[in-house]
């Protein structure tokens, strides 16, 4: 099946540095990659939708100049936290979908857990 | 707005059949979606549902009422690894997951 990966799977940083998680589709092309964090005890939080080549889709209340994404390629994209701080201590996860117009599934990578001291 | 309902938690024994409920009003309808969630893992899918009726896959099977915006999932033959949050969602108009908060199955031997 269709494998997605993340890296890395855990980051401890200081406050104030900024923070790069990469979300990867090993094994097909995904025209559309989906970034989520998760609170504890909660759901998925949708932060952000990017399309390979076009500018990402914020999520109202996500900060878009705290959370870069780019999505350079068909099979990567790439979640900045800028300035991170304790309160950005969380799990993130990102998913990637092959089509479009076609009904499909979404595929999850394993999630990054980032702690922000 | 868009909404989707699903209990907070269920308590089930372990060999035994349960039933988690899903009701939803959402802007289109694409597809229900089912998505297993270990603690301090990513959700992984467990089934998908587009047109009426009840799908089946081993333990797990779920079903879909578009008319009335419900699904169910039914787990049988309940195992202490069946232990987890189950969560609902439904893939909008826009093809966008809605994600229900999650129900939160306790299986005790």
């Amino acid at each position: 099946g269709a494998v997605v990966s993340q890296h890395p799977s855990r980051v401890i940083c200081k406050s104030g540095t900024s923070v790069k998680i990469e979300c990867r589709s090993l094994d097909f092309q995904a025209t559309t990659m989906f970034w989520y964090r998760q609170f504890p005890k909660q759901s998925l939080m949708l932060m952000a939708t990017s399309n390979e080549g076009s500018k990402a889709t914020y999520e109202q209340g996500v900060e878009k100049d705290k959370f870069l994404i780019n999505h350079a390629s068909l099979t990567l994209s790439t979640l900045t936290v800028t300035s991170a701080h304790p309160e950005d201590s969380s799990f993130y996860i990102c998913s990637a979908r092959a089509g479009q117009g076609d009904i499909d599934e979404q595929f999850f990578g394993p999630g990054t857990r980032l702690t922000v001291l | 707005g868009q909404n989707i309902d699903q209990p907070t938690e269920m308590t089930a024994t372990e060999g035994a059949i349960v039933q988690i409920n899903c009701t939803y009003q959402t802007s289109g309808f694409n597809g229900l979606f089912w998505y297993q969630q270990h603690a301090g893992e990513a959700p992984t899918f467990l089934s998908y549902n587009v047109l009426d009726g009840l799908e089946e896959k081993g333990r797990f099977s779920s079903f879909l009422s578009r008319s009335k915006g419900y699904s169910y999932l039914l787990l049988k033959e309940l195992q202490m690894k069946d232990s987890a949050s189950y969560l609902c969602a439904v893939l909008d108009s826009n093809y966008q997951l809605i994600w229900g908060a999650g129900t939160k199955l306790i299986i005790k031997p």
